[in-house]
Order: C-alpha cells, then structure tokens, then sequence
C-alpha cells in the first residue's frame, strides 16, 4: 500500500515550458486535491476534485489545469511555466467528498522555473 | 487579514517541557479543525483533529475556542523527536471548496 505517490519528485522548468505533475492514489478514495506551498504562505489549495469526473478550483487555480484521469489518478498541468510558479507542490487525497476528513499528502514535487 | 495566523516561531525548548502553540481564525463560521505535522522537506500529516469538547491523544492535547476563535496544542513531556512544524488547519464547512492551513509554527526540542 504506496499511499499518495507523485511523479518527478523534482523538475528545472524554463519559463514557457509545460510540464505535467502526476499523482496517484491506492487507497480508494473519492477526493484528490493539489496545493502548493511556500515560503511564509503555508500550503494553498489549487484544484480539487471531490469523485471522480468533477474537478474545481481552489484558491490558486491561474495558470494551472486539472485532469481526474480516474478514480486514483489527478494530474496538474503547467500549460506556459512562469517563475511565480516557483514552489513545492503537494497532492493529497481523502476519502470523503467533504473537507472534514483527514486529508493523506504524497511526498511532494520541487518545481523550479528560471 | 489571513485566514488561519500562526506565530511562526522558532520555539526552542529543552527535552522534558511543555509547550503550547496558538492559532487564530477569522471565519467565524469554520466547521473543522486540525492540527498537522510538517517535517523538514516532508508531507504534511494529520497530528490530530480538534473537536469542541477538546481532545487528548498521549501527550498531545488540543482545544477549540469558538468564542475568541482559536484553537491551541499543547505538547507535555517534549521528546527530540516532537521536532517539526506544526500546521494549524481550518475548514469553512463540511463541504466547503476551500482548506485554509497556516503557516506553521516550528517547533525545536534541544536535548
């Protein structure tokens, strides 16, 4: 049981450049979400998706789009990379549709975009 | 004004103390409430949910002020080994589309 795994761990991006993020999910849950963290602003949510075929936004959602490929799959896509986008970015997964369950994080992608 | 505040510290205490971390938020409505532990270059995990009537689990200890909208950890009989961030997290609702977290407060327990 791998819990949340994410893929790459850590990715050098020109500005420009796209890039997808992968994430996936053993545990046979409903709600896959993407946050991103940094420095002095604690973790922000992107996107998430509550079941599998929905997805919405969260609170930093410009410059970023979803796909709930499957019930254990939750890609993020960088369409044109910007040095803002500069961070640490964390999947997570729950299972419930709701927010008041505990929420499993994968080990997170180091993003850099020069 | 932020969701969730945090004092980001650094605490340093010695082996053996008790220390109490605080965390604001200003939704008056939020439903949920955690704490979650954050070490260095790791994920965050759920340390422990804070319920209205406070919850202690081993030496952790978790309170809900709805009034003055806070909630509080409290760590007795600090080990090295408590070393890490400590998030705060809040949730407007149940089904809310959003999850607040702090910034963490860092915590150091020096032998």
């Amino acid at each position: 049981n791998a819990g949340v795994t994410q893929t790459p761990k850590f990715q050098v991006l020109k500005t420009g450049q796209s890039m997808t993020l992968q994430c996936a999910q053993d545990m046979n849950h409903n709600s896959m979400y993407w946050y991103r963290q940094d420095p002095g602003m604690g973790l922000r949510l992107i996107y998430y998706s509550a079941s599998e075929g929905t997805t919405d936004k969260g609170e930093v959602p410009n410059g970023y789009n979803v796909s709930r490929l499957n019930k254990r799959e939750f890609s993020l896509r960088l369409e044109s990379a910007a040095p803002s986008q500069t961070s640490v970015y964390f999947c997570a997964s729950s299972g419930s549709s709701g927010f008041s369950y505990e929420q499993y994080f994968g080990p997170g992608t180091r993003l850099t975009v020069t | 004004r932020k969701e969730v505040e945090q004092d980001p510290g650094p605490f340093n205490v010695p082996e053996g103390a008790t220390v109490a971390f605080n965390c604001t938020y200003s939704n008056s409505a939020s439903q949920s409430f955690f704490w979650y532990r954050q070490d260095c270059r790791k994920e965050p995990k759920l340390l422990m949910s804070v319920y209205s009537s406070g919850n202690e689990d081993g030496r952790f200890t978790a309170q809900l002020n709805r009034a003055s909208q806070y909630i509080s950890l409290l760590i007795r009989d600090s080990k090295l080994s408590d070393s890490a961030t400590y998030l705060c997290v809040v949730t407007p609702g149940v089904r809310a589309n959003n999850l607040f977290f702090g910034t963490g407060t860092r915590l150091t327990v020096i032998p």
